[in-house]
């Protein structure tokens, strides 16, 4: 089956710089490839998705880049704010069923 | 704009006792999936319902779980005989039909066994 790996485990920013996450996957048959974010306490929420026919998608100050042929993903978070704090999961599908690495959880520091 | 529910959002229950987990999909959504999570790990599949149909039950432990998506109401995920091990957050997703459509989750429901 599918497996994701996920990389770092914990991230901590300023206020207004970068935060690059990073996962791999196993399967070369996944084809979707979503990013949620989830708070304490709270159900993981969709952030931004790609599919394998794009290598690159942007939405505002999120970014999400694919490489296929090395079975990588990455999520980026530009001029981060408090507000980005969480933790962040990747995930993998080549159907419906979503496999999701272990999470990252990112600190923006005021 | 209601999204995915779950009710109750916190549960205890002793050891031996059954769990009872409700999901309502957000409105139009006709696929229900259901996630859990332990303690620091990402969310793990556990199964995938259509009205009346379990489509793919494969992450479910073979005893003491099951799962239903009745006509009417909402989907069910009950544990029975909960043990320790059981004490985790369970999620609810939803789409609105065809495969890889984008899950919308919801609040989960934390389940603490004693």
């Amino acid at each position: 089956g599918e497996n994701v790996e996920q990389h770092p485990s914990t991230l901590s920013v300023q206020e207004g710089d970068s935060a690059v996450i990073k996962c791999t996957y196993s399967d070369s048959a996944s084809n979707y490839f979503p990013w949620y974010k989830q708070e304490l306490g709270k159900g993981p929420q969709l952030i931004i998705d790609i599919r394998s026919n794009v290598g690159e998608k942007k939405d505002q100050r999120i970014a999400v880049t694919l490489n296929k042929t090395a079975k990588h993903f990455s999520l980026h978070i530009t001029e981060t704010q408090p507000e980005d704090s969480a933790v962040y999961f990747c995930a993998a599908s080549s159907n419906y069923k979503l496999t999701f690495g272990k999470g990252t959880l990112l600190t923006v520091n005021p | 704009n209601a999204g995915v529910m779950q009710n109750p959002r916190h549960l205890v229950r002793r050891r031996g006792q059954e769990a009872r987990l409700r999901c309502s999909p957000m409105k139009g959504h006709s696929h229900v999936y259901w996630y859990r999570q332990l303690p620091e790990e990402g969310l793990k599949f556990m199964v995938y319902l259509q009205k009346e149909n379990i489509i793919d039950e494969s992450g479910m432990p073979k005893e003491r779980f099951s799962a239903e998506f009745p006509k009417e109401g909402p989907s069910i995920l009950r544990i029975q005989q909960v043990v320790r091990g059981d004490s985790a957050a369970y999620f609810c997703a939803s789409s609105p039909g065809r495969q890889q459509e984008t899950q919308y989750f919801g609040p989960g429901t934390r389940l603490l066994v004693l």
